[in-house]
């Protein structure tokens, strides 16, 4: 079966730019959360969606945003590109009612 | 909010040792515990997870403890091989805010020595 798909790989922007990382949950699962993973660090919080709706949002600037779909994969934006944001982009699926969470394997982001 | 600390932040462990993560949580309300191994380049995998209402919970080599009154849980790797090596994290979620946030710990880089 398979599992989160992400989408670019790698990427690199330059400050102010604008990027959109895609995401593609495990067939079933109606919930997409995303993460930030700074190198050298866990990952954090940045959105969950489940059924098209925003669930929960992180503590990340107005900078970021996203979508659901109604095959449920998901978009992340990020407008205004800081060289802080150079980080890897987690996409994480579950079914939306118990919480465990299967990752993808992440957007790596370069700002220069 | 939830704080998650994990300890130690290396460790390394002779092939066909133990080796043990240890991880506390600062909100008694938190009713999730997922352990996830992150291999370089790649995105982290589940490999264990234990909810508030089990002590323990084992899967082959893998075992992770919970004690919800000093509210720590602990992983457990046994007869550790070189393929154990990687970043392993601990996490913990927090129900009252209606959505399904891990808080995460900031990683044990775990080395088996052959």
């Amino acid at each position: 079966d398979a599992g989160v798909t992400q989408s670019p790989t790698h990427l690199i922007k330059t400050r102010g730019q604008q990027v959109t990382l895609r995401c593609s949950p495990i067939s079933g699962h109606k919930s997409v959360s995303w993460y930030q993973q700074v190198l050298g660090q866990g990952p954090q919080f940045i959105f969950q969606y489940y059924e098209k709706e925003e669930r929960g949002r992180g503590n990340f600037p107005d900078r970021f945003s996203a979508r659901q779909f109604p095959n449920y994969s998901s978009e992340l934006n990020v407008n205004a590109l800081l060289l802080g944001d150079s980080a890897l982009y987690l996409c994480a699926s579950s079914l939306g009612q118990g919480v465990t969470q299967y990752f993808g394997p992440g957007t790596r982001l370069l700002v220069l | 909010g939830e704080n998650v600390e994990q300890h130690p932040s290396t460790l390394s462990v002779q092939e066909g040792d133990s080796a043990v993560i240890k991880c506390t949580y600062s909100d008694s309300a938190s009713n999730y515990f997922p352990w996830y191994k992150q291999e370089l380049g790649k995105g982290p995998q589940l490999i264990i997870d234990i909810r508030s209402n089990v002590g323990e919970k084992k899967d082959q080599r893998i075992a992770v403890t919970l004690n919800k009154t000093a509210k720590h849980f602990s992983l457990h790797i046994t007869e550790t091989q070189p393929e154990d090596s990687a970043v392993y994290f601990c996490a913990a979620h927090y129900p009252n805010f209606g959505n399904e946030k891990l808080t995460f710990g900031t990683g044990t880089r775990l080395t088996i020595i052959p």
